[in-house]
């Protein structure tokens, strides 16, 4: 059974620090997304990953998947305070094309 | 460009009430989702569509039934709603392949 785990599940931050998101999961995949939500509001798509080595970036996040550790990372570079949100992960297991399990959710508060 | 439509956007039940929560993409999707969301959890599959005239069991199926009463509309009802079934429900359709879900607004449903 595919598990998927985040952490931290919240931070806190200054804005211009530099600071990682992490995302395991337990069994092999071939697919992994990340996605923000904004309090009260919809789940919006950030980035998908579907090969080892991936890297992807929009602005001040880079995502990065290492399929052999299981683990991806979301890294913020110069936090500001737009970026304050809540983060997921969600991973597609490689026995089904459909679904997708999702990590807990990263709060992330950067203060100014 | 509407997207995914749910309705209603917010409602109240008593326990042992019925209800029909309603979700509509235009974007030509075949695969519709329904989830819920609850604190600290991430999200949670209750039922998926693959496409039109299938539907098959998520994570937390029971006390749920869906419809997938065309492409375009996939619903979701509750026969007896019990308070655990408080949550947020948000409604997904797919584009083919590994490309991201996208998420209605969401329907914040309380059930006293």
């Amino acid at each position: 059974e595919l598990k998927v785990e985040q952490n931290p599940l919240f931070l806190s931050m200054q804005e211009g620090k530099n600071y990682t998101i992490y995302c395991n999961y337990s069994t092999t995949s071939d697919r992994l997304y990340w996605y923000r939500q904004d309090p009260g509001k919809s789940l919006e798509s950030l980035f998908v990953l579907l090969s080892n080595g991936a890297v992807k970036q929009e602005g001040r996040l880079m995502a990065s998947l290492d399929t052999k550790a299981r683990l991806s990372t979301l890294h913020i570079t110069a936090a500001v305070h737009d970026l304050s949100a809540t983060y997921f992960c969600a991973v597609g297991p490689m026995d089904s094309n459909y679904q997708l399990i999702w990590g807990a959710g990263t709060k992330l508060i950067i203060k100014p | 460009n509407a997207g995914v439509t749910q309705t209603p956007k917010f409602q109240v039940l008593k326990t042992g009430q019925s209800m029909t929560l309603q979700c509509a993409q235009d974007m030509n999707h075949n695969s519709m989702y329904w989830y819920r969301q609850d604190p600290g959890m991430g999200l949670r599959l209750i039922y998926y569509s693959a496409s039109e005239g299938t539907t098959d069991k998520g994570e937390v199926p029971n006390g749920y039934n869906v419809s997938r009463l065309n492409k375009r509309e996939f619903s979701l009802r509750l026969e007896s709603a019990a308070p655990s079934q408080t949550s947020v429900y948000f409604c997904a359709s797919r584009p083919p392949s590994s490309q991201p879900q996208h998420f209605g607004d969401g329907t914040r449903l309380s059930i006293l």
